[in-house]
This record gives structure tokens, sequence and C-alpha cells, in this order.
């Protein structure tokens, strides 16, 4: 199972892009990755997914590197409502996730 | 994507006792699981609930503890049995539409206090 790596914790100031990296060096070629946060014990929320190419919506860019052995996770104006555990995940066999212990991020006034 | 109705939010419960937890789900959903987290931890799954048949438990979880019962595509339960303090967590289901390109859907969670 691909298992993934992310620092435990980061501060970011208010305003500007939060850029938060992921390693997962032992994806498979058909495994997406997939980025949730949970803000203070409420239940994760979906922010964004990829397979190969970089990926863009309201929340959230997805940049994943030609190797897919990593990939970063972007809030391009961070606020701080966006303070929260950010958990990069990778789909495993079976279609379950797995939760690493993510990264604690601080968004600072 | 769908949504989810977790019950109840949050209890208080006697050690010795059973919490019965209900996830309803607004859609027809491939999947579903549920998971436990522990105060400051990260979500750790405990079972896949799979429809018409018994659950798939992952390691550290039996069925004797945590019975699942999932008897169509929208509903599930998740039972608690025999609370000690140590089962103080919260519990969350989890639903997805099972393709890879599918994202996967959180209920609001349950807060278990054993006391």
């Amino acid at each position: 199972d691909a298992k993934t790596t992310q620092p435990t914790s980061m501060d970011c100031a208010e305003g500007r892009a939060a850029n938060l990296p992921c390693n997962h060096s032992t994806i498979s070629g058909n495994e997406y990755v997939y980025w949730y946060r949970q803000i203070h014990s409420q239940g994760p929320q979906y922010i964004i997914h990829g397979l190969k190419n970089n990926e863009t919506n309201e929340m959230a860019s997805l940049i994943i590197t030609e190797d897919r052995k990593s990939s970063t996770l972007i809030l391009p104006h961070a606020t701080l409502r966006d303070t929260a555990v950010y958990y990069c995940i990778v789909r495993v066999r079976d279609d379950k996730i797995i939760f690493g212990k993510g990264t604690r991020l601080h968004i600072l006034p | 994507s769908a949504v989810i109705s977790q019950k109840p939010s949050r209890d208080i419960c006697q050690r010795g006792t059973s919490l019965t937890i209900q996830c309803q789900v607004d859609s027809q959903v491939t999947m579903m699981f549920w998971y436990r987290q522990q105060p400051g931890q990260s979500l750790t799954l405990i079972a896949t609930a799979n429809q018409g048949s018994e659950a798939t438990y992952e390691s550290g979880f039996v069925i004797d503890k945590f019975p699942i019962s999932r008897p169509n595509l929208t509903f599930s339960t998740l039972t608690v049995s025999n609370m000690s303090p140590e089962d103080s967590s919260i519990y969350l289901c989890s639903v997805s539409q099972g393709a890879q390109n599918y994202g996967y859907t959180f209920g609001s969670g349950t807060r278990l206090t054993v006391v």
C-alpha cells in the first residue's frame, strides 16, 4: 500500500499562498492522490484529488510531479479559516483510504 | 456529492453499555466505511460496511466489539459494545461511489465519552 509523508506542522501568513508538500514515493500508476482537511474535530472535508495532471478548483490547486512521487497542495490566499489539519492520502486497494498523521497548518494573522 | 446524516452527534455513556451509531446517506452509495478518531490523533479505519454481508474489519478491530450492519445502499450502523473509557473517541462514517475518480464524503461524526 502506498504511504504518504507530510511535515508535522507549518505556518503561513494570512493572505499568502500556503504550499503543503507530500511525498508518496511508492504510489502505483493508477492510484489517485487525495487531499482532505479537518477543522477542529469536524468530519474531514474533501479539497481536491488528481492522478497525473495538475488540478485546480475553487479551493486549491494540486501540483503532482512528473514521476508522481510527490505533490503539493496550494491554497492561493490563505485565511484564518484555513487553519486545519491537512491530509494527503493515496487511495489503496479495495477502495479504502488510510489516513496518515497529516500537516497541522497554522495561518498567522 | 452525497450528504450524510450521522446520529447521535454526541453521547456520554456508562462503561459496560453499548451505543449504536447510525449513518444515513441521501443517495445510494457503493462503499461505506467506519473510522475512529481518538483524542488528538488521526483517523483510523475500523471496517468496510458491506451491503447484505458481514463487514470487513481492519487489523485490531473485531466484530464482537464493533458489530456493523448495512441493510441497504443508503444506511449503516456501528455499535460500540461493552464500552470502556478507552472507547472515548469520535466515530465517523464515510461513503464513496467506488470508482477511482470519485472522492469520499464524511459525516460530521459522533463524539463518544465513556465514563
